[in-house]
């Protein structure tokens, strides 16, 4: 049984450019999870999904950012005209259902901004 | 909304001794409390957590205990070993959503 895959798992992009990362859930689990770390600090909630339908965005910022977890397909979290203070570690998560279930993380996305 | 303190920022220990990293949290209507291992450059990895309904749970060297009145629980490692040194994350859900918000992490490091 995979676990969550993400790709790509290293990514630059110079500013003004758009960043596509992408997040494929563990196998039965519908719910998925975007995170952001920044060096030497702790994961920061961005967005919660659900197939076709965004539950929880109150972290991402209002501009630039989007997500989507199409009917087929990976999660997608879009960054346009990206800047130097995007530069992070992205993280997605996965559960098999919402409601305080175990969320379990994929490899991460390495994002930096030159 | 949710706020996580977690103490202490880095931890050193010697190798067989016993690790204790505490967390608190403010909003009284959190039900869920994982703890998260992540290595350099690797995932976060989920290696134990708790519900509010339950006060303490082991998991061999790992236990984790919760005071919802006083609103802090615990990570407890005993018998550490070198493999045990990563940081360790511990998290809450705010309110009654599956939102997760992050502690700022503890270095551990095992002396051998």
């Amino acid at each position: 049984n995979a676990g969550v895959m993400q790709n790509p798992r290293h990514l630059v992009r110079r500013r003004g450019q758009e960043a596509r990362l992408r997040c494929s859930p563990m196998k039965g689990h519908s719910h998925v999870y975007w995170y952001r770390q920044l060096p030497e600090e702790g994961l920061k909630f961005m967005v919660y999904l659900q197939k076709e339908n965004i539950i929880d965005e109150s972290g991402m910022p209002k501009e630039r950012f989007s997500a989507e977890f199409p009917k087929e397909g990976p999660s997608i979290l879009r960054i346009q005209q990206v800047v130097r203070g995007d530069s992070a570690a992205y993280f997605c998560a996965s559960s098999p259902r919402g409601h305080t279930y175990e969320q379990y993380f994929g490899p991460g996305t390495r994002l930096t901004v030159t | 909304g949710e706020n996580v303190e977690q103490h202490p920022s880095t931890l050193s220990v010697q190798e067989g001794d016993s690790a204790v990293i505490k967390c608190t949290y403010s909003d009284s209507a959190s039900n869920y409390f994982p703890w998260y291992k992540q290595e350099l450059g690797k995932r976060p990895q989920l290696i134990i957590d708790i519900r509010s309904n339950v006060g303490e749970k082991k998991d061999q060297r790992i236990a984790v205990t919760l005071n919802k009145t006083a609103k802090h629980f615990s990570l407890h490692i005993t018998e550490t070993q070198p493999e045990d040194s990563a940081v360790y994350f511990c998290a809450a859900t705010q309110g009654g959503s599956e939102k997760l918000v992050f502690g700022k992490g503890t270095k551990l490091t095992v002396n051998p």
